[in-house]
């Protein structure tokens, strides 16, 4: 069964330090995979997705992430944080029969930044 | 970029009583719209896939009496919690979808979620 897990429940990080978030999937085809930041009490915007070619993903904010389908990865990295990425981060794998249309999310990493 | 609403963004209700919510695609027609449920610290769940036309797939474990929901058009989905108790408390998600091309990868877009007291 397709899953998704996020080892790091909580982190925290000063500002202006480097972050990685852990995700890693299981799942027996191509994964189509997406990062998700979700702030208090609002819904979820999308960070990034992959879904195939290069392998380092671009997003929105600043992050990136690199898909490693040897080690069943899609951590998300951001050089330089700012403080108002405090956020819970969801990451998700793309799944469905004839068609690629429902999320398995992951439990969520609550990211703390510090001044 | 695709805009989903949700309405209303909070609500308190008695105990006993319907609350329906409603999740609008603003400005794209959706292919499947889907209903979440968030609790405090937790991550979504999925409780229903809904289509257009059609009656709603409910995951597991989520009873299709309770949650009613109705898809009356590709651009309107709504959730009726009924006859609502303390333990529906909640934050409730929706989520519009739409094709990416010709194929077959899709892309949901997020409402901004809907807050439910039951008192």
């Amino acid at each position: 069964a397709q899953s998704v897990t996020q080892p790091d429940i909580h982190i925290t990080v000063s500002e202006g330090a480097s972050l990685e978030l852990r995700c890693n999937y299981s799942y027996g085809a191509t994964p189509y995979l997406f990062w998700y930041v979700q702030s208090p009490g609002q819904g979820l915007q999308l960070l990034l997705k992959y879904f195939s070619g290069d392998t380092l993903v671009q997003g929105i904010k600043g992050f990136e992430a690199e898909f490693k389908r040897s080690q069943s990865s899609f951590n998300l990295r951001k050089p330089s944080v700012h403080w108002s990425d405090a956020a819970e981060y969801f990451c998700a794998v793309a799944s469905g029969s004839g068609g690629y249309n429902k999320l398995i999310f992951g439990a969520g990493t609550r990211l703390a930044v510090h001044p | 970029g695709a805009v989903v609403s949700q309405h209303p963004s909070r609500v308190i209700c008695k105990s006993g009583t319907s609350v329906k919510i409603e999740c609008r695609s603003l400005d794209f027609q959706a292919t499947t719209m889907f209903w979440y449920r968030q609790f405090p610290k937790k991550s979504l769940m999925l409780m229903a896939t809904s289509n257009e036309g059609s009656k709603a797939t409910y995951e597991q474990g989520v009873e299709k009496d309770k949650f009613l929901i109705n898809h009356a058009s590709l651009t309107l989905s709504t959730l009726t919690v009924t006859s609502a108790h303390p333990e529906d408390s909640s934050f409730y998600i929706c989520s519009a979808s739409q094709r990416l091309g010709l194929g077959i990868i899709y892309e949901q877009y997020f409402g901004p979620g809907t807050r439910l007291t039951v008192t």
